[in-house]
């Protein structure tokens, strides 16, 4: 099983949809979770990070954490052209305190 | 948010020779400092993590030898690839983090060994 797994994707939404991306992490001792966007050819760009379970929002995103089920996810509001990237879930493993990544969800907004 | 630089953001060598990319945290200490490495569609994976002042940890299949970490400030970390071959052509990021913050990454850094 992989440390965290995110669906490759493609997810294809209309413009103005909302688009639902999706992880699930193995570590249950994890405490911290990250949301990237990469565009192609660049670094990751940090979205959101959340600790606790629930909602966060922030402008059109908003992450949910379940940590008893192991999942979280990245909810993207009326979805832009440019929002199109792949989005990476990030999880900080409570072992050795590093920074997981899952291989990333390809999202196409189209308009 | 953060801010961390790297350099050069791109860079082309011949096979068999070493070549050094630098990361710094400008606005802030970075206790730790991270460097992934990332080939074509594929996710970003952990190389090692370096602590100020200490030596890097090396994620497993990753050679010490031949990727030279030096953390030797608060604001800057160095790799060092030696005796590059093409198969080392790659994406390598890295990341810093002051103790509690969110991870923040550099704008990477294209290596190309002809």
């Amino acid at each position: 099983q992989k440390e965290v797994e995110q669906n490759s994707g493609p997810l294809s939404v209309p413009e103005g949809a909302i688009a639902s991306l999706n992880c699930t992490y193995s570590d249950r001792g994890s405490q911290s979770f990250f949301w990237y966007r990469q565009y192609s050819g660049k670094s990751p760009e940090l979205i959101m990070f959340i600790y606790s379970n629930g909602d966060k929002e922030d402008g059109r995103f908003t992450a949910q954490l379940n940590k008893a089920s192991q999942y979280v996810s990245l909810l993207i509001r009326d979805s832009q052209p440019s929002d199109s990237a792949t989005y990476l879930c990030a999880v900080n493993m409570e072992y050795g305190n590093k920074l997981v990544f899952g291989a990333g969800t390809i999202l196409r907004v189209k308009s | 948010g953060a801010v961390v630089s790297q350099h050069p953001s791109w860079v082309i060598c011949k096979s068999g020779t070493s070549v050094k990319i630098e990361c710094r945290s400008l606005d802030f200490q970075a206790t730790t400092m991270f460097w992934y490495r990332q080939f074509p569609k594929q996710s970003l994976m952990l190389m090692a993590t370096s602590n100020e002042g200490s030596k890097a940890t090396y994620e497993q299949g990753v050679e010490k030898d031949k990727f030279l970490i030096n953390h030797a400030s608060l604001t800057l970390s160095t790799l060092t690839v030696t005796s590059a071959h093409p198969e080392d052509s790659s994406f390598y990021i890295c990341s810093a983090r002051a103790h509690g913050s969110p991870k923040y990454f550099g704008p990477g850094t294209r290596l190309t060994v002809t």
